[in-house]
């Protein structure tokens, strides 16, 4: 069982302020990293899909970095919305996929 | 639109009681996976399928069953040996099998409650 964390657990921000968050994951058998939004009453909808070191990608104003040799990425969100608010999950995959427990960001209008 | 149909949305058991939680894709993906979210834990793997008539345990299996007749159908049955089925179980598809850096997609869930 791989151990993914995910950091903070919950985060409150303004409406345009611009936050991050930090997802963790043991760097043998790596394979790639998974980002998800996952809005209540919803199902998670995927974000990014990264699979090299250094790895950049960008949707909007959602962005996400990712460090294989130290195990962690970041997940960027520039001007904050309320419509962001969201549980946004990471996952590491090698042979199987293993979720961390999620950061819940919640936009104040 | 093809998705991920995950039914029933909420469901009752009564104690000594198997019950099957469907699931059907129309997304044409090999790989099927079950998962169950409890408060404050992340998704833990219970089955998940790569090829019809085949599939593998994940990491907390004991309790469940599934099957894989159709490449749509991932059905879960919830046994009785499960001593605490009380969570919310979230279905997954994916286009390739699990060696592969495709996303994958999820249905609605179904939230099971002990009666």
């Amino acid at each position: 069982i791989l151990n993914v964390e995910q950091s903070p657990q919950s985060l409150h921000v303004q409406e345009g302020d611009s936050t991050n968050f930090t997802c963790s994951f043991p760097s043998s058998n790596f394979y790639a990293l998974h980002w998800y939004r996952w809005e209540t009453a919803k199902s998670p909808e995927a974000l990014f899909v990264m699979t090299l070191n250094g790895d950049e990608k960008k949707k909007g104003r959602i962005s996400a970095t990712l460090n294989t040799k130290e195990g962690y990425s970041y997940l960027y969100i520039k001007g904050s919305q309320p419509e962001d608010s969201a549980t946004y999950l990471c996952a590491s995959t090698g042979n199987q996929f293993y979720f961390g427990t999620g950061t819940s960001l919640t936009v104040i209008p | 639109d093809g998705g991920i149909t995950q039914s029933p949305k909420y469901l009752f058991r009564k104690e000594g009681q198997n019950v099957t939680l469907s699931c059907e894709q129309n997304l044409n993906h090999d790989a099927m996976y079950w998962y169950r979210q409890d408060p404050g834990q992340g998704l833990r793997l219970i089955y998940y399928s790569q090829i019809v008539n085949d599939f593998q345990k994940g990491d907390i299996a004991e309790g469940y069953s599934v099957s894989r007749e159709k490449k749509e159908s991932f059905p879960l049955t919830v046994t009785s040996a499960q001593k605490n089925p009380t969570a919310f179980y979230l279905c997954a598809s994916r286009k390739q099998g699990v060696n592969s850096n495709q996303p994958q997609h999820f249905g609605d869930g179904t939230r099971l409650s002990i009666l």
